[in-house]
């Protein structure tokens, strides 16, 4: 059973440049979250969506930043004219969220954005 | 807001001590989590925690939630290097929540 999926595993973009993040959750899980992770700092909440939902995106930016969950295919986190300061670690997580115990996260190995 | 606190946020002990790792949320929980992040890595999950006053142990580390459902711990006993990491609590009001994250404490091994 394959874990969460991220690609790209890193990602240059120069200043301006269009970045797109995607996350493949592990099979049988409805629910993805995404987090962003400076060095040496903690998960800072981006977005919480289920399948053609966005449940919680208080932790995303207005601007420049959108995230989807379609019915078929991947979660992605996009970023618009990305500046020097979106330079991070983005981490999905997956989450089957059934009664009970469907809290618990399982993240992916992360895509790495460095913005030139 | 809820929000969930961890203390300390770095601790440097040398192998074989023992180690602690404090969580408090503001609200009380549905259940608690822990994760552990390798350097360069991604957060794992170690366990979770739904009963008041639930103690739970893996080899060297035992987790505690708190009677009250607002507060957690993680000890390790006797570190050793492979211990090194960021320890993240997470917890949710209900099931149906969103998971908020704390902090983390990030832990290094003297050898």
């Amino acid at each position: 059973n394959a874990g969460v999926m991220q690609n790209p595993r890193h990602l240059v973009r120069r200043r301006g440049q269009e970045a797109r993040l995607r996350c493949s959750p592990m099979k049988g899980h409805s629910h993805v979250y995404w987090y962003r992770q400076l060095p040496e700092e903690g998960l800072k909440f981006m977005v919480y969506l289920q399948k053609e939902n966005i449940i919680d995106e208080s932790g995303m930016p207005k601007e420049r930043f959108s995230a989807e969950f379609p019915k078929e295919g991947p979660s992605i986190l996009r970023i618009q004219q990305v500046v020097r300061g979106d330079s991070a670690a983005y981490f999905c997580a997956s989450s089957p969220r059934t009664r009970g115990s469907g809290e618990t996260q399982y993240f992916g190995p992360g895509t790495r954005l460095l913005v030139l | 807001g809820q929000q969930v606190m961890q203390i300390p946020q770095y601790q440097h002990v040398q192998e074989g001590e023992d180690f602690t790792t404090y969580c408090n949320s503001s609200t009380t929980l549905s259940n608690i989590q822990w994760y552990k992040q390798r350097p360069g890595g991604h957060p794992v999950f170690l366990i979770q925690l739904v009963k008041s006053g639930e103690v739970k142990k893996q080899k060297r580390l035992t987790f505690q939630f708190g009677e009250a459902k607002k507060n957690s711990s993680l000890h390790i006993t006797a570190t050793q290097t492979t211990d090194v990491g960021t320890y993240f609590c997470a917890g949710s009001k209900t099931s149906y929540d969103k998971v908020i994250f704390g902090p983390g404490t990030s832990l290094s091994v003297i050898p």
